[in-house]
């Protein structure tokens, strides 16, 4: 079963405005969450992150959104360029006890387009 | 170049033969983790190490699957008799331990392709 999913597998934006990538989850145990972009022949690359303590972080032209009782989250990309053109994955982990590594578990990813 | 490196980055090879990958992570990174990414798909995780030691391995790890990270810093895995359905990108990614571990930093893959 799918724990992550992100439901749009293309998303078209003009440059310039707002591009939002939805992501929602179903384990609760899930505490932190991260987007990743992938750019062709690329590793992914981290973006930008949440704990489940916050609703919101930014950074920059970023923003991610959590709203824990719906189990979704999303990022928020404004202005978008067309340099963002991008697979955008969002990312979920348990919280991380005793120094111990974190198994990530990705959304099938949004294939972000932004037209100059 | 201080990024997460991987080797090779494309390997072709007929259906029942062996391949290993190599990964060497962030220098100052202790965890270490390899996914697998088949088209239009998510990565999945595979395993993961703490220092040398393997802490987590994922139900998508046959047992022809076998990765090592024998002094704690790079990282091999082994496919052995592949298979068609081995055919995805191979992502190895390193964390560090303490505030932001949760940040795994990805290196750029081995594409894997069996005829």
């Amino acid at each position: 079963d799918q724990q992550v999913k992100q439901n749009s597998p293309s998303l078209s934006v003009q440059e310039g405005r707002i591009s939002i990538l939805n992501c929602d989850y179903t384990n609760s145990m899930f505490d932190y969450f991260l987007w990743y972009k992938k750019y062709p022949a690329e590793g992914p690359t981290f973006l930008i992150s949440i704990s489940s303590i916050k609703d919101k972080n930014e950074d920059g032209r970023f923003t991610v959104f959590l709203n824990k009782s719906a189990k979704h989250l999303s990022l928020h990309i404004v202005p978008s360029q067309p340099g963002d053109s991008a697979v955008y994955f969002c990312a979920a982990t348990p919280p991380l006890y005793n120094n111990a590594g974190n198994m990530l578990t990705f959304g099938g990813g949004t294939r972000l387009m932004v037209k100059p | 170049d201080t990024g997460v490196s991987q080797n090779p980055r494309h390997k072709i090879t007929k259906r029942g033969q062996n391949v290993t990958f190599r990964c060497d992570p962030i220098s100052e990174h202790n965890r270490l983790y390899w996914y697998r990414q088949t088209l239009g798909q998510g990565p999945e995780f595979l395993t993961y190490f703490q220092n040398e030691a393997q802490l987590e391995k994922s139900r998508l790890l046959s047992d022809r699957f076998s990765a090592e990270r024998p002094k704690g810093s790079f990282s091999t895995l082994e496919i052995q008799r592949t298979e068609q359905g081995d055919s995805a990108m191979y992502l190895c990614a390193s964390s560090s331990r303490g505030s932001g571990a949760a940040e795994q930093f990805f290196g750029p893959g081995t594409r894997l392709t069996v005829l």
